[in-house]
């Protein structure tokens, strides 16, 4: 079946201009999550969504990050003002419900963002 | 919080030989430990995990793991490592708020 699905694969922007970056959860997976990768920081946590519930913002990093969830859904994660310091590889995840610790997640492809 | 701590940035091993890619874990509690696999410009791809019983939890790819408690340790091994096995392998825990948290990644060469 399809997997988890990140648009756009690769992106470049300009420092202090705003990117969105899509992810398309595994159909019925209710628990979506954002990760970061970078050289220097290796894998950090950002964003989880739950179902209706509130999400877990407690990885984002500045307030010039921000998330949502549409419908239960796609999701949206926003930069704005980009920085240098942003530049890095923005991976997406879901698992069947969030409520269990017992769950894997699965990854999406990531989507490379370079700032300049 | 949670966090696992992969003691190498690098493992080379001979195809053919065994291969082993160590993670040692700090929980609280129960640990749940996954390992992840990364392949140049993809993903993470999940190998196995280890919830509860038994201790040699088998995967994918002829992937196997050993949890131990004593050691607070959970570590990748394969009995015969192929050159396709070179890639980024990343041990995980289960973290608060039901997030992943990772360690530092070990690449792994297996020269032909």
């Amino acid at each position: 079946g399809a997997g988890v699905s990140q648009s756009p694969s690769n992106k470049v922007t300009e420092k202090g201009k705003d990117v969105e970056l899509r992810c398309d959860p595994i159909s019925g997976h209710t628990a979506l999550y954002w990760y970061r990768q970078s050289l220097g920081q290796g894998l950090e946590f950002l964003i989880y969504f739950q179902g209706n519930s509130a999400p877990d913002k407690s990885g984002l990093p500045s307030d010039r990050f921000s998330a949502e969830r549409t419908g239960g859904s796609v999701s949206t994660l926003t930069i704005q003002r980009t920085q240098q310091e942003d530049s890095a590889v923005y991976l997406c995840a879901s698992s069947p419900t969030g409520t269990s610790m017992a769950y894997e997640q699965y990854f999406g492809p990531g989507t490379r963002l370079t700032v300049t | 919080a949670q966090s696992v701590a992969q003691p190498e940035d690098q493992v080379n091993v001979a195809e053919g030989n065994p291969l082993t890619v160590k993670c040692t874990y700090s929980v609280s509690g129960n640990p749940y430990l996954f390992w992840y696999v990364q392949y140049p410009n993809r993903g993470l791809q999940f190998l196995l995990k280890y919830i509860t019983g038994d201790n040699l939890v088998k995967g994918s790819y002829g992937f196997e793991a050993e949890f131990n408690k004593s050691q607070t340790s959970f570590h990748l091994k394969k009995p015969s490592a192929l050159v396709s096995d070179s890639a980024l392998y990343f041990c995980a825990v289960r973290d608060i708020g039901y997030k992943l948290s990772f360690g530092a990644g070990t690449t792994v060469t297996v020269r032909a």
